[in-house]
């Protein structure tokens, strides 16, 4: 597509339901990642693919947050049990190849009551 | 681990007023970089690269960066600003080993009266 998408654009779940937000990348872009910003907070990276594989999962806060890329392109996150600290703008961003800068969607607005 | 600064949190500018805004990062080996722009109610968007080669690098709307190596600097310039440049800016760093993932500065909000 013409740009990076992500869905929902907002979300509002309860505590301890699970999500799952959906990237569709600028196709032929081989690398995709995951970030998430909170109110006042610079960009936190969460997990980046190359292709199908994630070379980097480093930055998921724990165990209830994964991850999956399919075919080299869609990739979805899923939060389970949702915490209220987990409320912030998911992004999705991807690159033509592993070092060039990103292009990134316009993010999920995820809050947790 | 890798990290960047971004010196300023919030800047003021009148229109015309040349814009510096402040980028370090702590690496000391090979770096991509870059400037990343948010306008307001819009989504980040790149504003330059920098890989190699000139260390000053222009990017959109007459924006240009210079790199100096020796400081492990990235600043950020435009001579003259305009209301249309009120954003959030950020500067990130791809260190050479996990040229994946990019490191980001907390960003710093430029305001522009008009």
């Amino acid at each position: 597509g013409a740009g990076v998408s992500q869905s929902p654009s907002n979300k509002v779940t309860e505590k301890g339901k699970d999500v799952e937000l959906r990237c569709d990348p600028i196709s032929g872009h081989t690398a995709l990642y995951w970030y998430r910003q909170s109110l006042g907070q610079g960009l936190e990276f969460l997990i980046y693919f190359q292709g199908n594989s994630a070379p980097d999962k480093s930055g998921l806060p724990s165990d209830r947050f994964s991850a999956e890329r399919t075919g080299g392109s869609v990739s979805t996150l899923t939060i389970q049990r949702t915490q209220q600290e987990d409320s912030a703008v998911y992004l999705c961003a991807s690159s033509l190849f592993q070092g060039d800068g990103y292009t990134f969607g316009s993010g999920t607005r995820l809050t947790v009551v | 681990a890798q990290s960047v600064s971004q010196h300023n949190h919030h800047v003021i500018l009148s229109e015309a007023a040349s814009l510096e805004l402040g980028c370090n990062y702590s690496y000391g080996g090979t770096v991509n970089l870059f400037w990343y722009v948010q306008y307001p109610g819009q989504h980040l968007q790149l504003l330059l690269k920098y890989f190699s080669g000139d260390p000053l690098v222009k990017g959109i709307k007459g924006f240009e960066a210079e790199f100096i190596k020796s400081k492990f600097s990235f600043n950020l310039r435009k001579p003259s600003v305009q209301w249309s440049d009120t954003a959030e800016y950020f500067c990130a760093v791809k260190s050479g080993t996990n040229a994946g993932k990019s490191t980001f500065g907390d960003g710093t909000t430029l305001t522009v009266k008009p």
